[in-house]
């Protein structure tokens, strides 16, 4: 399978612990992105890369959310200190470089489901 | 920022055609239509884009009104496994690359 792959796929952790979730985006895609979807909202925009950097953070990301992408391949989602507010699936997307204004696709993961308890 | 309108849910019955509309009035000259689709449990998934005029793929039609304002995505014969929310995403601007998303349109299959 050669698509956006994410794990783990379902985390359950106590309020107050922190969490982490890998994203590994299509080879030859530069750009990931990250983001956070609630029972019947769409996908809420987190964060997104070119290679290694990261170009946008949303209003969303507080200052317990934490996102890398080190070498410009797999990222990772952290959540430090969770709050039962972060239970949600956090979605992960990679996309070639080319705007997306020019028609180029998004290829989304399976997410990960997080419940905080 | 651009933003686009869609009913929050349809209904149609297997094997005939949807058809799903989408307003987009602040949209500019340039600006491409996408639409999106998610599945239940799944993330989202492409199903097409287009900038003027009408567009087909394996997946469904687009249809783009002349003033640009509207689009509606059309599902020709469509089944149980089209059952899904489907997004008509606001234009992504240069140098605004990301995917907005609103609620959709929920969009039941009726077998």
């Amino acid at each position: 399978d050669t698509g956006v792959s994410q794990n783990p796929r379902h985390k359950i952790t106590k309020r107050g612990q922190n969490v982490t979730f890998r994203c590994d985006p299509i080879s030859e895609h530069n750009r990931l992105y990250w983001y956070r979807q609630t029972l019947g909202q769409g996908p809420e925009f987190l964060t997104y890369f070119q290679n290694e950097a990261q170009l946008e953070k949303s209003r969303l990301l507080s200052d317990r959310f934490s996102a890398e992408r080190p070498k410009g391949s797999f990222s990772t989602l952290e959540i430090q200190r969770t709050e039962q507010g972060d239970s949600a699936m956090y979605l992960c997307a990679s996309s070639l470089s080319l705007s997306a204004n020019l028609g180029n696709t998004i290829y989304f993961g399976e997410g990960s489901w997080l419940t905080v308890v | 920022d651009a933003k686009t309108t869609q009913p929050n849910s349809m209904e149609s019955n297997e094997e005939e055609p949807v058809h799903l509309p989408c307003n987009h009035s602040t949209i500019s000259g340039t600006d491409y239509i996408h639409w999106y689709r998610q599945l239940p449990s799944q993330g989202p998934e492409y199903v097409i884009h287009g900038l003027t005029s009408n567009v087909n793929n394996r997946m469904a039609s687009l249809a783009i009104a002349e003033d640009r304002k509207s689009s509606t995505l059309i599902l020709h014969r469509a089944t149980l496994r089209d059952a899904a929310v489907y997004y008509c995403i606001p234009p992504v601007s240069f140098g605004n690359e990301k995917l907005t998303f609103g609620t959709g349109t929920r969009l039941t299959i009726i077998p």
